[in-house]
């Protein structure tokens, strides 16, 4: 099958905590993998992106690592901020969405 | 650079009414696609058009029909709206399905009563 498994949340945390928000997936072959960021009232925007295995997508500070032995996504932050309060959306090539994390960062 | 556009951005309907949203891009892709995202369901593909002229059934498709008559346009209408299809829609487009990134709208809220 095609599927994405995204942690639940919501998920709080305090500002410069360490951040992961788990992403597996199952798929035929190896699909190219994204993260999207959905603020309020909005669509969904481009976190990162990998197109194959190994790959590391990066991008304001988040990063993932398209890691094909565990068919997973990770996505991660070092040091949490306010602004980074949003729903976080995994998937994969195949239009396939994990159902959303919603982070808020507390100040 | 307007992106993707979406409207209207709020409808209330009755239950039983028609109704379109309009999905217009212009950066001249050619895959264009239609989401709900409902609570706990992340977003779910409804139908999708790989170029001008066609259209495809996605994950749930009853109930709503599309056409994509203008490369940059994508309707979804909705003939006989029913309280299950209250939701918040999104249309999104790319260069070409799966290996580039979509860009959405920021969608419309529907409320059907």
């Amino acid at each position: 099958g095609n599927s994405v498994t995204q942690m639940e949340g919501p998920v709080t945390l305090s500002e410069e905590a360490f951040l992961t928000i788990n992403c597996t997936y199952t798929a035929t072959g190896y699909p190219s993998l994204f993260w999207y960021v959905q603020y309020p009232g909005e669509g969904l925007q481009l976190l990162l992106k990998a197109t194959k295995a190994d790959d590391k997508g990066s991008n304001k500070g988040f990063e993932a690592t398209y890691r094909k032995e565990t068919t997973s996504f990770h996505l991660e932050k070092g040091s949490v901020q306010v602004s980074d309060s949003a729903v976080y959306f995994c998937e994969n090539e195949k239009l396939t969405f994990g159902t959303g994390t919603r982070l808020t960062i507390i100040p | 650079n307007a992106g993707v556009t979406q409207t209207p951005k709020f409808r209330v309907l009755k239950t039983g009414q028609s109704m379109t949203l309009l999905c217009a891009q212009d950066m001249n892709h050619e895959y264009m696609y239609w989401y709900r995202q409902d609570p706990g369901m992340g977003l779910r593909l409804i139908h999708y058009s790989v170029g001008e002229g066609t259209t495809a059934k996605g994950e749930v498709p009853d109930g709503y029909n599309v056409s994509r008559l203008k490369k940059q346009n994508f309707l979804l209408g909705l003939e006989s709206a029913a309280p299950s299809q209250t939701s918040v829609y999104f249309c999104a487009s790319s260069y070409s399905r799966g290996r580039t990134p979509q860009h959405f709208g920021d969608g419309t809220r529907l409320s059907i009563l």
